[in-house]
């Protein structure tokens, strides 16, 4: 039972151009998300966030978009750099549910940024 | 150090043997957690500890999985007997806190920070 999906396993884009990941969530109870970044043979580092009282966190050259009823998040990269390359994971947590400490994730989209 | 260590980075072992995973977190973070990666999947939770306890283990997949951690720092993820269906990258992560809700509002990010983990490959 997976609940938090990353349907496309990659996705490509030209640098320069918006790059779009997005994750779907099955759990009701997850009211904050997070999109963490890994590089291969590192660890994810974390990236943005967002609590379900908001739709929309911006940070630099990413946004989040969440959409509850839906039950949809975006991660919005603008404008994407080769240096952005890497697998971005979704990942979600029931926070006034009583599990704030427990993530669960998406199994990744790998985005590669072409020159 | 400045970030999560993690040893060792690689480890291959021959089935019904025991493991040792070992992590140091960033000093001063009195949370940590530990998921692990299989082939293809996302992350899965496995334990966190709270200090030097772990109020939920229900993430771990058996009763050959088992970990600890000591004087609030260093923590230990023992495999059993491995099969190898347990092969997989052993994440550790530290927080200083976790997403908390105050007054209705949210008051921290929550940030895991994690190690490079430790590939564990069971022949």
């Amino acid at each position: 039972d997976q609940q938090v999906k990353q349907n496309s396993p990659s996705l490509s884009v030209q640098e320069g151009r918006i790059s779009i990941l997005n994750c779907d969530y099955t759990n009701s109870m997850f009211d904050y998300f997070l999109w963490y970044k890994k590089y291969p043979a590192e660890g994810p580092t974390f990236l943005i966030s967002i609590s379900s009282i908001k739709d929309k966190n911006e940070d630099g050259r990413f946004t989040v978009f969440l959409n509850k009823s839906a039950k949809h998040l975006s991660l919005h990269i603008v404008p994407s750099q080769p240096g952005d390359s890497a697998v971005y994971f979704c990942a979600a947590s029931a926070v006034s549910g009583g599990s704030n400490y427990k993530l669960t994730f998406g199994k990744g989209t790998l985005l590669t940024v072409n020159p | 150090g400045a970030g999560v260590s993690q040893s060792p980075s690689n480890k291959v072992t021959e089935k019904g043997k025991d493991v040792e995973l070992r992590c140091d977190p960033i000093s001063g973070h009195t949370a940590l957690y530990w998921y692990r990666q299989r082939l293809g999947q996302g992350l899965e939770f496995l334990i966190y500890f709270q200090g030097n306890s772990a109020p939920d283990k229900s993430g771990l997949p058996s009763d050959r999985f088992s970990a600890e951690r000591t004087g609030e720092s260093v923590s230990t993820l023992t495999i059993q007997r491995t099969q190898q269906e347990d092969s997989a990258v052993y994440l550790c992560a530290s927080s200083l806190a976790w997403p908390g809700l105050a007054g209705g509002r949210f008051y921290s990010t929550g940030e895991l920070f994690f190690g490079e983990g430790s590939r564990l490959t069971v022949l």
